[in-house]
């Protein structure tokens, strides 16, 4: 079946250390999307990447960084540049075009 | 950038009422989508409704359906006869034509509580 991975589900990092959360998906979606969801927040985007080698910073890239080197896969890093990093992460895609997006079903990061 | 309003965080209704989600949204655009996505406690997210702003006619899914008042900027989700499996975080969510990537811009959500 198609579909979005994501993994771990679970992720627990000590504090300063850099963390990367895997998103691969096997929908042949050209652009993918990271976004992160606090409790009362909504869900706010990262970055985002349209086509291979190529990726946009969203309204809260800051401390993060991404990689888009095969079509499938958009793997994020949570550096230890950001300030609060403890958060849910969710991955999706779309064909490029106003459609819904296939989400994947998230990674709990906790940074102690 | 475009801002989207979910005004009521939290909202409880009974099995086999109805209910009505608000949502409101600021744009200088003329064309753009609107989407209703549906996360329950599992944290999937779920699309629940599409909506197309060059559209007049209102879009319906099922029980689940919009009232797009494009003047108003105003994107309400109204759901019929609800059930326990209705129970969820739903979130408004606005996307331009072209040119931000088709990134999605979300509200902040609103819990449902649908009670026996």
């Amino acid at each position: 079946d198609g579909g979005i991975t994501q993994s771990p589900k679970y992720l627990f990092r000590k504090e300063g250390q850099n963390v990367t959360l895997s998103c691969e998906q096997n929908l042949n979606h050209d652009a993918m999307y990271w976004y992160r969801q606090d409790p009362g927040q909504g869900l706010r985007l990262i970055y985002y990447s349209q086509i291979v080698n190529d990726f946009q910073k969203g309204d809260i890239a800051e401390g993060y960084s991404v990689s888009r080197e095969k079509k499938e896969s958009f793997p994020l890093t949570v550096t230890s540049a950001q300030k609060n990093p403890t958060a849910f992460y969710l991955c999706a895609s779309t064909d490029r075009g106003p459609y819904g997006y296939t989400f994947g079903s998230g990674t709990r990061l906790t940074v102690v | 950038a475009q801002t989207v309003t979910q005004s009521q965080p939290e909202m409880s209704v009974q099995e086999a009422e109805t209910v009505t989600l608000s949502c409101t949204y600021d744009t200088s655009e003329s064309n753009y989508y609107l989407f209703w996505y549906k996360q329950p406690p599992s944290r999937q997210m779920i699309l629940v409704i599409r909506q197309e702003a060059y559209k007049q006619q209102n879009a319906t899914e099922n029980r689940f359906s919009v009232n797009f008042q494009k003047a108003a900027k105003s994107f309400s989700l109204k759901i019929s006869d609800s059930q326990l499996g209705d129970t969820a975080m739903y979130f408004c969510a606005f996307m331009n034509e072209a040119g931000s990537g088709y990134a999605l811009n979300f509200g902040k959500g609103t819990s449902l509580l649908v009670t026996p």
